[in-house]
């Protein structure tokens, strides 16, 4: 009955490929995120969608492209991986946005070293 | 520029200690106030948060919190620590309007000795 879960859990790859890591909840909420986790544990969002619509949109490099085929997920596709990609990648969900008061509960996190 | 400040990268406290994480917010008014943690290998759990009225928030394993509107504080208070309580702790603030965006502090490390 895992509330938010991602896969997979670690992730290797060389520079230059492509790859994704996918997210899922169970808890009925409209809105999720990704975060990225870097080495000094620094958490910074990158993206949120609500109902499978783009709301946020940090400065982040378009090798990354989220993709929600609906509500329940939350995929973060990265094309031509870069050393400075290696990090932990949260995802996240809450009720709704611009309800401020939600809570975010977060995934278990997604561990991706690039070599 | 919003920011959210954790001054302290690594606490050591025996258990059975008390405890206390500082957290430091600039923000243009008052944002609601969160504090997560990290154990290791783990995503992140709510502790507690503030929205509004009573100053002094209650949480889950035995946290609790105070906001201090005059110190644009909210400090993470545990009365005696257990061994378990070792892992990363993060500070959250969000606007109190606009975009519901999290900005998250750097951290602290808690680590409890025997």
């Amino acid at each position: 009955d895992t509330a938010v879960s991602q896969t997979p859990k670690y992730l290797v790859t060389q520079m230059g490929n492509d790859k994704s890591i996918k997210c899922e909840q169970n808890l009925g909420h409209d809105t999720m995120y990704w975060y990225k986790q870097d080495s000094k544990k620094f958490l910074k969002i990158m993206f949120s969608y609500n109902n499978k619509e783009l709301i946020i949109n940090e400065t982040v490099p378009n090798r990354f492209s989220p993709k929600s085929p609906d509500k329940a997920h939350l995929n973060l596709h990265i094309n031509s991986l870069e050393l400075g990609d290696s990090a932990v990648y949260f995802c996240a969900s809450s009720i709704r946005t611009g309800g401020s008061t939600d809570t975010q509960y977060f995934g278990p996190g997604t561990r991706l070293t690039v070599l | 520029a919003q920011s959210v400040t954790q001054p302290d990268i690594h606490i050591t406290v025996s258990e059975g200690a008390s405890l206390e994480l500082r957290c430091n917010y600039s923000y243009g008014a008052t944002p609601y106030l969160f504090w997560y943690v990290q154990s290791p290998g783990q995503g992140l759990q709510l502790l507690l948060k503030y929205f509004s009225g009573d100053t002094l928030v209650q949480g889950i394993k035995g946290f609790e919190a105070e906001f201090k509107r005059s110190q644009s504080s909210f400090n993470l208070r545990k009365p005696s620590v257990h061994w378990s309580d070792a892992a990363e702790y993060f500070c959250a603030v969000v606007r109190r309007t606009g975009t519901y965006k999290y900005i998250f502090g750097t951290g602290t490390r808690l680590k409890v000795l025997a």
